[in-house]
């Protein structure tokens, strides 16, 4: 959905090494996420914002960390990076307005962490 | 911890031939969906299925929903060589919060 922007859409870094991944979005949706995806184990949410002051752990949030900039961006922090933190991430967005609306997906960020 | 479970994990069909694949999930929900996703690229919504609904149709598409048996089926019907991706369910059971199952690949060959 070239609505949601991931940058970079790879990355290969070393552990220990403090790495930033950026998502922004031009559907001027409320709602922001992020996911990792491993294989065989579908994706999994790390963190979840349902407007630009609320920010929230998701099911696997130890070693991340998001900020909130603005309505449009929201970006994942790995503040120390460590191998099994190797995985493809992804950001997602969604309008609450009306209930029940399905999410959007950027096209994800590789990270290798050697 | 998952709440959406696909079965199969695989399945290998030839173009014209029907694709079916399942989700079962543990735990109450509001709606479930259902996503493909083409490899290298990030997820692609394709249909949603409230919890009081029970089936619905998009194009070649029809998904089930039982709820008494906590489970969903999508059906592509007439598949094609395009339809190759995984596809998952993911249940919002937490207005807004999905779930995601570990997907079933699917490959559809000519």
């Amino acid at each position: 959905d070239a609505d949601v922007t991931q940058t970079p859409r790879n990355r290969i870094t070393k552990t220990g090494k403090r790495i930033m991944l950026e998502c922004s979005q031009t559907k001027g949706h409320d709602r922001m996420y992020w996911y990792r995806q491993d294989p065989g184990l579908g994706l999994r949410l790390i963190y979840y914002s349902f407007d630009v002051k609320d920010i929230n752990k998701g099911e696997i949030s130890d070693g991340y960390s998001v900020s909130r900039q603005a309505q449009a961006k929201f970006s994942l922090s790995l503040e120390s990076a460590i191998p099994n933190q190797t995985a493809l991430y992804f950001c997602a967005t969604s309008d609450p307005r009306g209930g029940n609306q399905p999410q959007h997906f950027g096209d994800g960020t590789r990270l290798s962490i050697l | 911890s998952q709440q959406g479970e696909e079965d199969p994990q695989a399945l290998s069909i030839q173009e014209g031939e029907n694709a079916t694949m399942n989700c079962s999930y543990k735990t109450s929900i509001n709606n479930l969906q259902w996503y493909r996703q083409n490899s290298g690229r990030g997820l692609v919504h394709l249909i949603l299925i409230r919890s009081n609904e029970r089936e619905k149709h998009s194009g070649r598409l029809r998904v089930t929903l039982d709820t008494s048996k906590k489970s969903s089926s999508l059906l592509i019907t007439a598949s094609r060589a395009a339809d190759t991706a995984s596809y998952f369910c993911a249940t919002d059971n937490s207005w807004g919060k999905l779930q995601f199952g570990a997907g079933t690949q699917v490959v559809v060959t000519p």
